[in-house]
């Protein structure tokens, strides 16, 4: 069973747009839930995180909003540009973590 | 950047060949990962180690196996390579008071013939 399942798989968005990819969780007991970006070439390197105490976390043009009742959380990319093209991956857990299947943003200029 | 190093970075070998996937890091973490990625696919966890001399099997069965000697270094062993296990390997580490932050490594792909 998929602990994490992460939509769209790809998103293009105009420069200066909402980029928004949207995650789902399974376990309750889940208490870290990091996004990461990834270059072609490069590992994923860790964007933005949050715990489920919060409802949303942001840091720059970069928001996550969690809903632990729902199990869901979001990543919002506010003022999308060009150099944010990139495969970003959501993840959960607690020690050991369980990762989406990534989405693949294209921000067209 | 993150102080973490993974060689080969592309490796291709033919089907038998035994191979050792290299991972370092030099942020004195004790737990160190490795993942396996294919196109499309989320990161699987094949080992983990929490530190020297510790080492487990992680959610996706792998013929592979890792040793944990030093806090430093964690390679990644195949006997016998085949077609099957041609993929992108992902080398992570975490620890300290950011310990669920994990650093990852720019990976080995793998293709084996």
């Amino acid at each position: 069973q998929q602990q994490v399942k992460q939509s769209p798989q790809s998103l293009i968005v105009q420069k200066g747009g909402i980029s928004i990819i949207n995650c789902a969780y399974e376990n309750t007991a889940f208490d870290y839930f990091p996004w990461y970006q990834q270059f072609p070439g490069k590992g994923p390197a860790l964007l933005i995180a949050i715990r489920p105490d919060v409802s949303e976390k942001k840091e720059g043009r970069f928001t996550i909003s969690f809903n632990k009742s729902a199990k869901q959380f979001s990543l919002h990319i506010m003022d999308s540009q060009p150099g944010d093209s990139a495969t970003y991956f959501c993840a959960a857990g607690g020690g050991q973590f369980y990762f989406g299947t990534g989405t693949s943003l294209t921000v067209i200029p | 950047e993150a102080d973490i190093y993974q060689t080969p970075r592309y490796l291709v070998i033919g089907t038998g060949k035994k191979i050792t996937l290299e991972c370092s890091q030099t942020m004195g973490h004790d737990k160190m990962y490795w993942y396996q990625q294919d196109p499309g696919m989320e990161l699987h966890l094949i080992h983990y180690s929490y530190g020297v001399n510790s080492t487990e099997k992680g959610d996706l069965s792998s013929e592979s196996t890792v040793s944990r000697i030093r806090t430093e270094h964690f390679p990644l062993t195949l006997e016998s390579a085949r077609p099957s296990h041609t993929s992108q390997y992902l080398c992570a580490s975490s620890g300290g008071l950011a310990d669920n932050e994990q650093f990852f490594g720019p990976g080995t792909r793998l293709t084996v013939l």
